[in-house]
């Protein structure tokens, strides 16, 4: 059973703090992972997928990979209240076509 | 370009009845996924097709439910004699193939309710 885990929330941080959610997953064969954004009521985008241990940076997102703690997750610098949304983890393996997704965290940017 | 589209985008129906779901991936998506969201919860796999075949059909809860793909582009939920545990969002997603490292992109979703 492969699962994917998640801190529900809320995290509450301050306009311009960084916000940091993490993930982490029990497969140890996983090789593909994706944060994605849900906004209340609106389906999931893609905020970031990585697949090679470290770190991977686009603008004000930041996602972080350790396989060998399966551990993944996601800096937001800056945070605006626009950021304000539920995260979910999605984690995928080698043979394996279907993410598993954790529950998501919630997070709430103050102004 | 056009992203995934599914229809309707709400659903009210009778305990009972049959429902049809459908999604229109993003042209030349080869894969398509159904995943349900029910409220507060994560997202559950249902089913996933290459092509018109549907390699993996674990995620489906019941025989209640069952899905279709045709010509390799349109697919369709298809839930009968539903129950009220059936009211939640079913989500369709589309990637450019069935490999593990294709992203994902979500159409916005059939918001289904069971009385």
């Amino acid at each position: 059973q492969k699962e994917v885990e998640q801190n529900s929330g809320p995290l509450s941080v301050p306009e311009g703090a960084i916000a940091s959610l993490n993930c982490t997953y029990s497969d140890r064969g996983s090789q593909s992972f994706f944060w994605y954004r849900q906004y209340s009521g609106k389906s999931p985008e893609l905020i970031m997928s990585i697949y090679s241990n470290g770190d991977k940076e686009d603008g004000r997102f930041t996602a972080q990979l350790n396989k060998a703690s399966q551990y993944v997750s996601l800096l937001i610098r800056d945070s605006q209240p626009s950021d304000s949304a539920t995260y979910l983890c999605a984690v995928n393996g080698a043979g394996y076509s279907t993410l598993t997704f954790g529950k998501g965290t919630m997070l709430l940017v103050s102004p | 370009g056009a992203g995934v589209s599914q229809s309707p985008s709400n659903k009210v129906t009778e305990k009972g009845k049959d429902v049809e779901l459908r999604c229109d991936p993003i042209s030349g998506h080869t894969a398509l996924y159904w995943y349900r969201q029910s409220l507060g919860q994560g997202l559950e796999f249902l089913i996933y097709f290459q092509g018109n075949s549907a390699p993996d059909k674990s995620g489906l809860p019941s025989d209640r439910f069952s899905a279709e793909r045709t010509g390799g582009s349109v697919s369709t939920l298809t839930i009968q004699r539903t129950q009220q545990e059936d009211s939640a969002v079913y989500l369709c997603a589309s990637s450019l193939s069935a490999e593990f490292q294709e992203t994902q992109y979500f159409g916005p979703g059939t918001r289904l309710l069971v009385l």
